[in-house]
């Protein structure tokens, strides 16, 4: 079994600040891990994902996560915020399934709101 | 292309009433999953389909909530006897599971409220 940690429940910035959203994670087994938005009245989306590899990821507008295993955490972190990155934040993780293929079952965390201020 | 749609988008029953939620995943994915977003308890997984294996019911709260998924394609989810801690928004995903394709795409989801 897994369990997620979002250690702010609410993040108020200016904009053009940088910010750091933190989230850090609990399993017994190898995991997958996933930053979700979600906007003011808008479904789900995937910010980005750590499956492998490198473990500075990047999201096409300027989020980057570090999967840091020792720690076991996923911290999110902009340099510096737009008010359109109003949202909510989730960190989310899945375990490996056998055979390589990922089972895909999200465990949530409890969300950050992310309010950036003019 | 067209992505998950969920039906109703809003629902608003009575006390004991039975509902029932559709999902519409994007075409060719062989995955579908279920999800409750509520105030007290967050994101929660409901339950998973992948192809024509057995469902993953795990996240189901209990024998009120069902789910089929028909022709490996549309789900609906049943709560039978609704009840105001139902009162929730009910999130489908569905994905392609082939390797490196974990990405999970959700609908907009299904508000019920149970009065």
């Amino acid at each position: 079994a897994q369990s997620v940690t979002q250690l702010d429940s609410q993040v108020p910035v200016f904009e053009e600040a940088p910010v750091e959203l933190r989230c850090n994670y609990s399993s017994s087994v190898s995991v997958y891990l996933f930053w979700y938005v979600q906007y003011p009245n808008q479904g789900l989306q995937l910010l980005l994902k750590y499956l492998s590899g490198s473990t500075l990821v990047e999201s096409i507008n300027g989020f980057e996560a570090e999967f840091n295993k020792s720690q076991t955490s996923f911290h999110l972190r902009k340099p510096s915020v737009h008010i359109s990155d109003t949202a909510e934040y989730f960190c989310a993780v899945s375990d490996h399934g056998a055979g390589g293929t990922s089972y895909g079952k999200l465990t949530f965390g409890q969300g950050t709101i992310l309010t950036v201020h003019p | 292309g067209a992505g998950v749609s969920q039906s109703p988008s809003n629902k608003v029953t009575e006390k004991g009433k039975d509902v029932e939620l559709r999902c519409d995943p994007i075409s060719g994915h062989t995955a579908l999953y279920w999800y409750r977003q509520s105030l007290g308890q967050g994101l929660e997984f409901l339950i998973y389909f992948q192809g024509n294996s057995a469902p993953d019911k795990s996240g189901l709260p209990s024998d009120r909530f069902s789910a089929e998924r028909t022709g490996g394609s549309v789900s609906t989810l049943t709560i039978q006897r609704t009840q105001q801690e139902d009162s929730a928004v009910y999130l489908c995903a569905s994905s392609s599971t082939g390797t490196w394709t974990y990405e999970q795409y959700f609908g907009p989801g299904t508000r019920l409220t149970v009065t």
